[in-house]
Formats: C-alpha cells, structure tokens, sequence
C-alpha cells in the first residue's frame, strides 16, 4: 500500500508557464515533505523541503504547498524553463527519521521551448 | 568539493556472484543509505546507518548486507540470495542529528546480473 502517491506519471508544460506537480500521502504521522529532481542515470538532487508546522515554502522559483487536512502537497514551478525537464519525487518522513523517508514513484516532467 | 561517490557506474554480474557496491562520501554526514530505484518505481530503502559500526534493515532489506566500519564508507552487498538484484542502486547522506534534514545522493551504479 503506497504511503506517498504521484498520480500524474507526467506533465508536459509550455516554457514560462507555471508547472504543478502533485502529490498525496495517506500516513498523517508524516512531518516532513520534500521534494528531489532527478535526470536519467544520476542520483536525485534536492531540491525544497516543507515541514508540518508551515503549509508554504519558498525557494526561488519552486514554492511547495502542503495542505494537511487534505494531506496533500504540491511543487510550483513558475516560470517553468527546459532546464527543468526531469523527473520529480515526493518524499515523507515521519518523526523526522531518516530512515522512513518514503518515496512516491515520480511524475516526469516536460517543459517544451 | 564534497559529495557522495558511488562506484562503479555500471557493474555487471553473472547470476549467483555476490556483488559489493562502494560508497564514499566527504561531507562529515553522520548517516548514510542505501535505496533501490526500478523502472517506473519510486526509491526504496534497503539498509541505513545513523553512526558507525551501527545500521538497520529497510524495507527490501532481503538478499542485501551492509557494513558501517568508517563514517566516511557505506558498502552494500548484493548476494546472491537477491532475487532481483538488477537495478540501480542509489547511496545517501544526511546529517542525521538535531532533526530532518535532506538527504544528498550519489549518480548511483546500474547492477546488471544476467
């Protein structure tokens, strides 16, 4: 049973437009969201992190949005660019341990010039 | 420059060969992983470690062993008692204390076992 889910497998978006990458989580337990980018055979870079006590945080073009009631969160990307064509990870953690950081299966975006 | 280094990038194995992926990493992180990506599949944990000479099973520990005997290494084993061992294989960091922080992650290294 998945704990963290993308149900968007991609996304194709217009270069300058805003992109929206979603992502739910079904343990209300979880107290840290984070959001990792990854390209085609390297490891996942990271990229924003929200903790349980905000519901927005902001780091240049990436705002992440988390909706606890909802348990749900998302990744805005505004202006998209090519650059940010890869594939995208939500992850969960309870506690903050470490150790039960869960993955959910990623939504591959594509930002076309 | 600090970072995590996985080698080799692409390793490949006959079936029922034991396999022994390297780790090293130079950013003074007290914690390491260690995570199995699939086609189409999210990341998941095989082993971690939070300090030296100590580590813990993760999710799909089965058919993997690990060993933490430095910091600043982290080598996993893929024996042959892994039914599916090819993968690619992702190692991590993080700072492990005083509460979350992200994990930074090697390139990796693609196991094929044929």
């Amino acid at each position: 049973d998945q704990q963290v889910k993308q149900n968007s497998p991609s996304l194709s978006v217009q270069e300058g437009r805003i992109s929206i990458l979603n992502c739910d989580y079904t343990n209300s337990m979880f107290d840290y969201f984070l959001w990792y980018k990854k390209y085609p055979a390297e490891g996942p870079t990271f990229l924003i992190s929200i903790s349980s006590i905000k519901d927005k945080n902001e780091d240049g073009r990436f705002t992440v949005f988390l909706n606890k009631s909802a348990k749900h969160l998302s990744l805005h990307i505004v202006p998209s660019q090519p650059g940010d064509s890869a594939v995208y990870f939500c992850a969960a953690s309870e506690g903050g341990s470490q150790g039960n950081l869960i993955f959910g299966k990623g939504t591959k975006l594509s930002v076309k010039p | 420059d600090g970072g995590i280094t996985q080698s080799p990038k692409y390793l490949f194995r006959k079936e029922g060969q034991n396999v022994t992926l390297s780790c090293e990493q130079n950013l003074n992180h007290d914690a390491m992983y260690w995570y199995r990506q699939d086609p189409g599949q999210g990341l998941r944990l095989i082993y971690y470690s939070q300090i030296v000479n100590d580590f813990q099973k993760g999710d799909i520990a089965e058919g993997y062993s690990v060993s933490r005997e430095k910091k600043e290494s982290f080598p996993l084993t893929v024996t042959s008692a892994q039914k599916n061992p090819t993968a690619f294989y992702l190692c991590a960091s993080s700072i492990g204390r005083r509460g979350p922080s992200p994990l930074h992650f090697g390139n990796g290294t693609r196991l094929t076992v044929t």
